[in-house]
């Protein structure tokens, strides 16, 4: 059973626009929360984490995370069109390795 | 600052070839971890190390991968032999020692075996 589930996409906005990608898990359990980006042929790059319920906001991006609903998410104002990339959600339980979803592909059209 | 350095990255080599595919972590980070990424399987964790001992590898395929990290510094994933099926992207990461542990990736290394 797969643990962190994303909507694979592919997830098309237009340029400006609000994008926003989702996240579940099902470990209960689970203490940190991350958000990876992925260009094409690139590593995944670090965009944000959470661990408290609520909002984080940094720049354009803001995570959201409801522990109750076991439930994170991440959107991005003024969508641009180099914010395409393949999004991927990781999770940590107690220990440090991290549990990735398959990722979202989202494209920004402009 | 350096970040996460990973060679060679590309390597092809024939069936039954070894390979070795290294790894320097961010000076300081204490935990290591080697990655697979295929497009049918994603991101899948094969082992990872704390303070340099190797903590959980129940995500290594079978007996021909094996990964040492003989000091903070270093790290090595070696498949012997090599099959087609390995011909993935292997990415290694590390994190430092408070939480949340986020990690950063490397760069990379695409593996092809024909």
């Amino acid at each position: 059973q797969k643990e962190v589930e994303q909507n694979s996409g592919p997830l098309s906005v237009p340029e400006g626009a609000i994008a926003s990608l989702n996240c579940t898990y099902s470990d209960r359990g689970s203490q940190s929360f991350f958000w990876y980006r992925q260009y094409s042929g690139k590593s995944p790059e670090l965009i944000m984490f959470i661990y408290s319920n609520g909002d984080k906001e940094d720049g354009r991006f803001t995570a959201q995370l409801n522990k109750a609903s076991q439930y994170v998410s991440l959107l991005i104002r003024d969508s641009q069109p180099s914010d395409s990339a393949t999004y991927l959600c990781a999770v940590r339980g107690s220990a440090r390795q991290l549990t990735f979803g398959s990722g979202t592909q989202l494209t920004v059209l402009p | 600052d350096a970040g996460v350095i990973q060679s060679p990255r590309h390597e092809v080599t024939e069936m039954g070839q070894e390979v070795t595919l290294r790894c320097k972590p961010i000076s300081g980070h204490n935990s290591l971890f080697w990655y697979r990424q295929t497009m049918m399987r994603g991101l899948e964790l094969l082992i990872y190390f704390n303070n340099n001992v190797p903590i959980d590898d129940s995500g290594m395929p079978e007996d021909r991968f094996s990964a040492k990290m003989p000091n903070a510094s270093f790290s090595t994933l070696k498949i012997q032999p090599s099959e087609p099926r390995d011909s993935a992207v292997y990415f290694c990461a590390s994190s430092g020692g408070s939480p949340p542990y986020e990690q950063y990736f490397g760069p990379g290394t695409r593996l092809t075996v024909t």
